[in-house]
């Protein structure tokens, strides 16, 4: 069946310092790919996504790239702030497929 | 995109009874998902949603336990019946659009403890 793995939290950076949270999946054909962010208390809100191969999802910021090849869509943000502290979430989804949610990635950065 | 509204957005119930969870979408979507998820874990998928006809169960979720409708394409509720402890936690509706550009969103959640 599909799956998605994601790097283990937390995650803990440092404000203005680079990060990155591995995702990858297990899918067969070609599935979207989201990341969504659960900020603490709060539902889940879609972060960036990309539909196919080598597509680049951006927002607030945050980017990443669909790698079909290494099968792969790591989060990535040059300079972390405060507010970024929250669960981030992999996930796939489309077409037939049944939404699978990676683990959840906690990030806290720290002042 | 979409925005989901869920009612309650939290409960404290006692064991025995039973909590429906209402969620309405502001425009269509093509297919509705119930997800429960502990504190501090990932979403479990509880069934997909299907309009006019019964729902989907994941693997380990019953109807009798969970039974769901969903009327029309921006409305649907999720009954946790029958209550126990171990039942509580986080409820979240989600909506996928469709249209080639597929996304999923999720409501705010509802946040039950049972007692």
């Amino acid at each position: 069946g599909n799956s998605v793995t994601q790097m283990e939290g937390p995650v803990t950076l440092s404000e203005e310092a680079f990060l990155t949270i591995n995702c990858t999946y297990t899918a067969t054909g070609y599935p979207s790919l989201f990341w969504y962010v659960q900020y603490p208390g709060e539902g889940l809100q879609l972060l960036l996504k990309a539909t196919k191969a080598d597509d680049k999802g951006s927002n607030k910021g945050f980017e990443a790239t669909y790698r079909k090849e290494t099968t792969s869509f790591h989060l990535e943000k040059g300079s972390v702030q405060v507010s970024d502290s929250a669960v981030y979430f992999c996930a796939l989804s489309g077409g037939s497929y049944i939404p699978t949610f990676g683990r959840g990635t906690s990030l806290i950065v720290h002042p | 995109s979409a925005v989901i509204s869920q009612k309650p957005s939290r409960d404290i119930c006692q064991r025995g009874t039973s909590l429906t969870i209402q969620c309405q979408v502001d425009s269509q979507v093509t297919m509705m998902f119930w997800y429960r998820q502990q504190p501090g874990q990932s979403l479990t998928l509880i069934a997909t949603a299907n309009q006019g006809s019964e729902a989907t169960y994941e693997s380990g979720f019953v109807i009798d336990k969970f039974p769901i409708s969903r009327p029309n394409l921006t409305f649907s509720t999720l009954t946790v019946s029958n209550m126990s402890p171990e039942d509580s936690s986080i409820y979240l509706c989600s909506g996928r659009t469709g249209g080639g550009q597929e996304t999923q969103y999720f409501g705010p959640g509802t946040r039950l403890l049972v007692l």
